[in-house]
C-alpha cells in the first residue's frame, strides 16, 4: 500500500517566523513531489513541485526533498496570516499519473 | 478565463435521485481526474482518464460512472444517490508528471 503521511496539526506559527511542514512517503520509486495549499471551502492550489534531491526555492517557499530518507518538506519564510491554510503533500509514484495524497497539515499563522 | 471549470458549484438533492457533474479544462492537458473530498478533508481519487481512456478506476460504487466525450471534458454521473455520497467532488487535470490543477469543486448534499 503506497502511503503519504503528514501530521494533521494544527501547526501554529507566529507571524514572521518560518513554518516547516513535513511529509513522508512509503514508495521508494516515487518520482515527483507536490505541495498544495487549500483554503477552507476552496480547491487545492499547486504551490511547489520538486523532482530532484535537494532544495528548490520559489519566493518565500522552499521545498526540500530527501529520497534516501523518503521525506519532502515545505518551508515558508516570513509567514503571513494569509498563509493559514491546509497544506497537502502529494506524490507521483508511477507513470499512470496517479497522485497519492497525504491527509494535509493545518497551518495557523498567528498575528 | 477559468482553466478547469466544473458545474454546478452546489448540488442539493434527495436520496435516490440521479445527478451529473460536468467538467471542462482549457489547458490542453491529456489527463483528467475526479476526486472526492469528505468531511475529514481527505482527497480520494475516484477516476482518471488519459486522452479519453480510463486509466484509474478506484474502488468506487458502480453507481458512479464517468464519461469523457473528448480529452477536454470529463463528466461524472451518479445514480441512486445515497446520504454517504455527500462530499465535495473535484475535477482536475494534469499533463505528464506535472501537478494537477483543480476545478472549484462541487459540494454535493444528499438529503
Amino acid at each position: 500500500q503506497k502511503e503519504v503521511e503528514q501530521n494533521s496539526g494544527p501547526l501554529s506559527v507566529p507571524e514572521g517566523a518560518i513554518a516547516s511542514l513535513n511529509c513522508t512517503y512509503s514508495d521508494r520509486g516515487s518520482q515527483s513531489f507536490f505541495w498544495y495549499r487549500q483554503y477552507s471551502g476552496k480547491s487545492p492550489e499547486l504551490i511547489m513541485f520538486i523532482y530532484s534531491n535537494g532544495d528548490k526555492e520559489d519566493g518565500r517557499f522552499t521545498a526540500q526533498l530527501n529520497k534516501a530518507s523518503q521525506y519532502v518538506s515545505l518551508l515558508i519564510r516570513d509567514s503571513q496570516p494569509s498563509d493559514s491554510a491546509t497544506y497537502l503533500c502529494a506524490v507521483n509514484t508511477d507513470s499512470n499519473y496517479q497522485l497519492i495524497w497525504g491527509a494535509g497539515t493545518k497551518l495557523i499563522i498567528k498575528p | 478565463d477559468t482553466a478547469v471549470s466544473q458545474t454546478p458549484k452546489y448540488l442539493v438533492t434527495q436520496m435516490g435521485n440521479d445527478k451529473s457533474i460536468k467538467c471542462e479544462q482549457n489547458l490542453g492537458h491529456d489527463t483528467m481526474y475526479w476526486y472526492k473530498q469528505d468531511s475529514k478533508k481527505f482527497l480520494k481519487i475516484m477516476f482518471s482518464y488519459n486522452n479519453k481512456e480510463l486509466i484509474i478506476n478506484e474502488t468506487v460504487p458502480n453507481r458512479f460512472s464517468p464519461k469523457s466525450p473528448d480529452k477536454a471534458h470529463l463528466n461524472l454521473h451518479i445514480n441512486s444517490l445515497e446520504l454517504g455520497d455527500s462530499a465535495v467532488y473535484f475535477c482536475a487535470s494534469s499533463q505528464d508528471l506535472s501537478g494537477a490543477f483543480f476545478g472549484q469543486g462541487t459540494r454535493l448534499t444528499v438529503v
